[in-house]
């Protein structure tokens, strides 16, 4: 089992539709979580951190359930330009800091 | 803020060359940064970790005389791909922080690399 998990996808939606995504991390030693975004061949660039009490950017809303140890991601009113993979990425601090990367989910929002 | 600035975008050379990325953190400093490759629709892969002033840390299954990694200053790590072959063709990309280990990593434009 990886240690960050992500559904691959893909997720196909219709524009203006809104689409959640869910991310599972195993070691409750992780402290500190992202979401990034990578557009096909291009790099990945930091969406938004994700906080327990949640973080609100325009169309996009992070949670952080650290019972559940899960983090999601809500993205409303889907744009063409929402298309790309998103991935989840969460630091561990087991003697010594880690960055761990989720292998990412695809969305495709099309007209 | 947190630009990180790689250079060059692009490289296509002959099998045998030694190629080397420059990876440059432009408007903070860079105490760690990383080196990845991305093969096509698949996952990053963490090839080495390198703290300023100090010899990389590389994931294990990657040769460290085959891709040797500097990190002179706060503000640029170098990566060299030695004698490079087809099979080392991929998309490099790196990333640097700043601060503490758990601040997020902001990643370069990547270099894609194609031997011939």
């Amino acid at each position: 089992r990886k240690e960050v998990e992500q559904d691959p996808g893909p997720f196909n939606v219709p524009e203006g539709a809104t689409v959640a995504f869910n991310c599972t991390y195993s070691n409750s030693a992780s402290q500190s979580f992202f979401w990034y975004r990578q557009d096909c061949r291009k790099e990945p660039k930091l969406l938004m951190s994700v906080y327990s009490s949640g973080n609100e950017d325009g169309r996009f809303t992070a949670q952080l359930n650290r019972a559940s140890q899960y983090i999601s991601l809500l993205i409303r009113d889907s744009k063409l330009s929402d298309s790309a993979t998103y991935l989840c990425v969460v630091i561990r601090n087991t003697g010594g800091f880690k960055t761990i990367f989720g292998a990412g989910t695809r969305l495709f929002v099309k007209a | 803020g947190a630009v990180v600035s790689q250079h060059p975008s692009w490289v296509i050379c002959k099998s045998g060359t030694s190629v080397k990325i420059e990876c440059r953190s432009l408007d903070f400093q860079a105490t760690t940064m990383f080196w990845y490759r991305q093969f096509p629709k698949q996952s990053l892969m963490l090839m080495a970790t390198s703290n300023e002033g100090s010899k990389a840390t590389y994931e294990q299954g990657v040769e460290k005389d085959k891709f040797l990694i500097n990190h002179a200053s706060l503000t640029l790590s170098t990566l060299t791909v030695t004698s490079a072959h087809p099979e080392d063709s991929s998309f490099y990309i790196c990333s640097a922080r700043g601060g503490v280990g758990n601040q997020p990593q902001h990643f370069g434009d990547g270099t894609r690399l194609s031997i011939l």
